[in-house]
């Protein structure tokens, strides 16, 4: 599978804890996505990068949370300090000119 | 900021029988709306933009700036598009493929 691939996809971690996820965009894609998604809906903005810019922020990414991509291609989320409203599932995307290309997400518990 | 609203959380119709997924969005200049679809178990996944005009799986969706509307549209359902549909939006043309601001989703139950 040559899709954009999220690790891990499951993590339970006990509040207070620093969690980190990483995502592995489609090769040549210069765009990714980090979105969350809470039960019943849609995928919210977190943020995005184009090739290792950072080139725009939800307000939803609180000072706790910081994403980087440093060389353009693989990107890291860090959740530190978690609270149990970080519980959600983590999707990250990717895209190189039309298509936005989603993973299969990173779902965190926190309690 | 953008808002999109899809009203019907849940929608079940019969096989063979028509659909329609609602989905309007605040903006009124010119954003570019799409249409997602996730299977059980798998992941989210593009099914048409309105830039395409195409017809996706039987699908179209039109998009009606007067109504600010993007509503999806089958006119024969199958069991195998049972599924939770996803309509999202660009703020406008200019932010195409930056954020993306999605609906709640509609889950589309098709009974054999």
């Amino acid at each position: 599978d040559t899709g954009v691939s999220q690790n891990p996809r499951h993590k339970i971690t006990k509040r207070g804890q620093n969690v980190t996820f990483r995502c592995d965009p489609i090769s040549e894609h210069n765009r990714l996505y980090w979105y969350r998604q809470t039960l019943g809906q849609g995928p919210e903005f977190l943020t995005y990068f184009q090739n290792e810019a950072q080139l725009e922020k939800s307000r939803l990414l609180s000072d706790r949370f910081s994403a980087e991509r440093p060389k353009g291609s693989f990107s890291t989320l860090e959740i530190q300090r978690t609270e149990q409203g970080d519980s959600a599932m983590y999707l990250c995307a990717s895209s190189r000119v039309n298509t936005i290309y989603f993973g299969e997400g990173s779902w965190l518990t926190v309690v | 900021a953008q808002r999109v609203t899809q009203p019907e959380k849940l929608l079940s119709v019969f096989k063979g029988a028509p659909v329609e997924l609602k989905c309007n969005y605040s903006y009124s200049g010119s954003p570019e709306l799409f249409w997602y679809v996730q299977y059980s178990r798998q992941r989210l996944q593009l099914l048409l933009r309105h830039i395409s005009r195409e017809s996706i799986k039987g699908f179209t969706a039109d998009l009606n700036k007067g109504e600010t509307s993007f509503h999806l549209k089958k006119p024969f359902a199958q069991e195998e598009d049972s599924a939770m549909y996803y309509c999202a939006s660009t703020a406008d043309r200019g932010s195409t493929l930056g954020r993306l601001y999605f609906g709640r989703g509609t889950q589309l139950t098709v009974w054999p």
